[in-house]
C-alpha cells in the first residue's frame, strides 16, 4: 500500500491527451510538500519529468506538465506518443517520515 | 554526465545480509549540494524509498526499514553502499541508487539502472 495513490492504468490514441492523478494526504502533498514526476521504462532507472509541481528538467519535452492543488497532483500527457507508453510515478516529502514517499504508479498504455 | 551503477549478489539467503554498492562517475558524492539515496521496488509493485546519506554522512532512513538498513559511504572511491540486515523474501527487488536534490522537500535527477536482488534459500 504506496503512501500515495495513483490509478493502476491509464490508456490513450496517439495524438491525444492523458492525465494521472496522483492523491496524498496532509502529512505530505496536503502540507504543502512539492511533488514529482518519474517516467519508468522497463530496464531502467526513473527518468525525471517534473520536478517542484511544474517544472521540467532540460530535455524533457513540453507535452508533460505537472499541476498540484490541495492534496492531490497531476500530470498530463499531450500529443501522446508511442514512446510515452511507460510507467509514471510520483513522488513527495512525508513529515511522519521524515523522508521521500512514492504512489503506486501507473501504466499508461498508447493504444 | 552522471553516471550511477548498482552492484552486489543477485541472490541472499534467508537471514542473511543484502549488501549493495552505488558506484558514481561523473560527479563527486563529496558534493554539499546532494544526497544520496537508496530506492527499492519489489516485483509488480511501486518504489520504497530506503534512505538518503549527506556528503556529512549524515543519513535519513526509512523508519520501516531503518532497524535493518545501513548506508555509508567511501569518499575515496567515490561510491555508496547499502547494507539490509536478517533479509526475508519480502526484500526480494530491485533495488536502485539516485542522487537527490535536497531542494523543493527533495526529488531524484539522476538514477542508476537497478540490480535485482532475491532472496531465497
Amino acid at each position: 500500500q504506496s503512501v500515495l495513490t495513483q490509478p493502476p492504468s491509464v490508456s490513450g490514441a496517439p495524438g491525444q491527451r492523458v492525465t494521472i492523478s496522483c492523491t496524498g494526504s496532509s502529512s505530505n502533498i496536503g502540507s504543502g510538500y512539492d511533488v514529482h514526476w518519474y517516467q519508468h521504462l522497463p530496464g531502467t532507472g526513473p527518468k525525471l519529468l517534473v520536478y517542484g509541481n511544474s517544472n521540467r528538467p532540460s530535455g524533457v519535452p513540453d507535452r508533460f506538465s505537472g499541476s498540484k492543488s490541495g492534496t492531490s497532483a497531476s500530470l498530463a500527457i499531450i500529443g501522446l506518443q508511442a514512446e510515452d507508453d511507460a510507467d509514471y510515478y510520483c513522488q513527495s516529502y512525508d513529515s511522519s517520515l521524515s523522508g521521500s514517499v512514492f504512489g503506486g504508479g501507473t501504466k499508461l498504455t498508447v493504444l | 554526465q552522471l553516471q550511477l551503477q548498482e552492484s552486489g549478489p543477485g541472490l541472499v539467503k534467508p537471514s542473511e545480509t543484502l549488501s549493495l554498492t552505488c558506484s558514481v562517475s561523473g560527479g563527486s558524492i563529496s558534493s554539499g549540494s546532494y544526497y544520496w539515496g537508496w530506492i527499492r521496488q519489489p516485483p509488480g509493485k511501486g518504489l520504497e524509498w530506503i534512505g538518503n546519506i549527506y556528503y556529512s554522512g549524515f543519513i535519513y532512513y526509512n523508519p520501516s526499514l531503518k532497524s535493518r538498513a545501513t548506508i555509508s559511504k567511501d569518499t575515496s572511491k567515490n561510491h555508496f553502499s547499502l547494507n539490509l540486515s536478517s533479509v526475508t523474501a519480502a526484500d526480494t527487488a530491485v533495488y536502485y541508487c539516485a542522487r537527490l536534490v535536497p531542494s523543493r522537500r527533495g526529488y531524484f535527477d539522476f538514477w542508476g539502472q537497478g540490480t535485482l536482488v532475491t532472496v531465497s534459500s
